[in-house]
């Protein structure tokens, strides 16, 4: 199957920085990538659709100045977190999209956990 | 977001046993359905899909049922294994490409 990385699997950081993941698609281009952000014992919430080229779009109520989504090649979308705060601590999952004929598949990477203090 | 923020009902079944695991979805536009399986500290995995034109569909060991008419799908694993300990989510396709995911299960398989 078609794999997707994230980088990097888990990261602390203080109060106030901003720090950037990674998402990559390692076998196939994907012109949509999606974020997820994950609490524990909750479901995935939907952040953001990362489309190559363009703007991301944002779900409602997640604060695009917060949470910067770039999409530079049909490999790579980033997430960075500004001005982190302990409240922002979660598991971060990207997913990128295959096209395959009439159907497009979601294929998740591995998640970062990310801690803030 | 669209996911509902409560903690995860659980569900332990006997090693060999089949499990039912359910799901409520909230569009009646919705027109695609995956169920995955998330172990702890990882990616959530493909297990099913199924197309709001089908009302059954069989893999391996998984059947994945779905009523349009009350909105419910339904993930059956036949002869449950303790590899199958994982939390089980059910996502919905509302015409574009975006997934929106339930609240999911949390499988234990007692041996």
């Amino acid at each position: 199957g078609a794999v997707v990385s994230q980088h990097p699997s888990r990261v602390i950081c203080k109060s106030g920085t901003s720090v950037k993941i990674e998402c990559r698609s390692l076998d196939f281009q994907a012109t949509t990538m999606f974020w997820y952000r994950q609490f524990p014992k909750q479901s995935l919430m939907l952040m953001a659709t990362s489309n190559e080229g363009s703007k991301a779009t944002y779900e409602q109520g997640v604060e695009k100045d917060k949470f910067l989504i770039n999409h530079a090649s049909l490999t790579l979308s980033t997430l960075t977190v500004t001005s982190a705060h302990p409240e922002d601590s979660s598991f971060y999952i990207c997913s990128a999209l295959r096209t395959s004929g009439r159907f497009n598949e979601q294929y998740f990477g591995p998640g970062t956990r990310l801690t803030v203090t | 977001g669209e996911s509902v923020g409560l903690h995860l009902p659980t569900l332990s079944v006997q090693e060999g046993d089949n499990s039912i695991i359910n799901c409520a979805y909230s569009n009646s536009a919705s027109d695609y359905f995956i169920w995955y399986k998330q172990e702890s500290g990882k990616g959530p995995q493909f297990i099913i899909d199924i197309r709001s034109n089908m009302d059954k569909r069989q893999g391996q060991r998984v059947t994945v049922l779905l009523n349009k008419t009350v909105k419910h799908l339904s993930l059956q694993i036949a002869a449950t294994q303790p590899g199958d300990s994982a939390v089980y989510f059910c996502a919905e396709k509302r015409g574009g490409n975006q997934f929106y995911f339930g609240t999911g299960t949390s499988l234990t398989v007692i041996p």
